[in-house]
C-alpha cells in the first residue's frame, strides 16, 4: 500500500494568494483528517470527514480555510487568501474507523511570504 | 472533554540510557491509547498502542502499559539509541477523533 499521499510537499507563496493542498487517503479508510502543526501551537485538528462528509470543522481557523472531499480517494484543503501566519506543516491522515490508528501522510510544508 | 497531558521536553539522553516519557489522560469511557513518533521532516507514525486496561503495547524496544487506576500510559525504553531521536506524541481515541499531547522532543547523544 502506498500510504497516505500528499501534494505538494513544499509550497512557497505570497500573501493573498490561494493555496490548495491535496490528499489521497489509504484505500478503504472511511475517515480522513486534516491537521496543522506549528512550533507555537503544536498539532491541531482542523477538520475530519467520515465517508466523504465533513463531521467536525470546529478546528478550522477562519473562513479563509475550506476543505472538501468529493470522493473517497481525494480531499483538498484550500486557503484563500493566504496570510503569513498560515505558514505551517499541514498533515492529512486516514483511518478505518474512529478510535483506530491514524496513518499520516508526509505533510505539506507551507510558507507564506 | 477527553485530553492527554505528556511531560514537557526537550529530553536529552546519552546513548544506552533509560527513557521514560510520562503521559496521563482524562477520558470518559474506555479509550484506546497510542504513542506516535515523528522523525525529522516526516509525518507521525504509530509506535505502539493499547486498547484496554492492563494491556501493554510494545514495538522497537519501546513499551507502555495502559494503567486505568492511575490514568497513565508512560513510554519506556531500556536503552536508547541515537536513531531514537524524534518527537513522541501520546494520544487517546475520543468518541469521534483522536486527541494528541503536545509532543516530547527526545535527543540522544552518542
Amino acid at each position: 500500500d502506498a500510504g497516505v499521499i500528499q501534494s505538494p510537499r513544499h509550497e512557497v507563496t505570497e500573501m493573498g494568494q490561494e493555496v490548495t493542498l491535496r490528499c489521497k487517503p489509504i484505500s478503504g479508510h472511511d475517515y480522513l483528517f486534516w491537521y496543522r502543526q506549528t512550533m507555537m501551537r503544536g498539532l491541531e485538528l482542523l477538520i475530519y470527514f467520515n465517508n466523504n462528509v465533513p463531521i467536525d470543522d470546529s478546528g478550522m481557523p477562519e473562513d479563509r480555510f475550506s476543505a472538501k472531499m468529493p470522493n473517497a480517494s481525494f480531499s483538498t484543503l484550500k486557503i484563500q487568501p493566504s496570510e503569513p501566519r498560515d505558514s505551517a506543516v499541514y498533515f492529512c491522515a486516514s483511518s478505518y474507523a474512529t478510535g483506530q490508528t491514524q496513518y499520516f501522510g508526509p505533510g505539506t510544508r507551507l510558507l507564506v511570504l | 472533554g477527553d485530553s492527554v497531558t505528556q511531560m514537557e521536553g526537550p529530553v536529552t539522553l546519552s546513548e544506552e540510557a533509560f527513557l521514560t516519557i510520562n503521559c496521563t489522560y482524562t477520558a470518559t469511557g474506555y479509550p484506546s491509547l497510542f504513542w506516535y513518533v515523528q522523525y525529522p521532516g516526516e509525518g507521525l507514525q504509530l509506535l505502539l498502542k493499547a486498547t484496554k486496561a492492563d494491556d501493554k503495547g510494545s514495538n522497537k524496544g519501546f513499551e507502555a502499559t495502559y494503567r486505568k487506576e492511575t490514568t497513565s500510559f508512560h513510554l519506556e525504553k531500556g536503552s536508547v539509541q541515537v536513531s531514537d531521536s524524534a518527537v513522541y506524541f501520546c494520544a487517546l481515541s475520543g468518541s469521534n477523533d483522536m486527541r494528541f499531547g503536545a509532543g516530547t522532543r527526545l535527543t540522544v547523544k552518542p
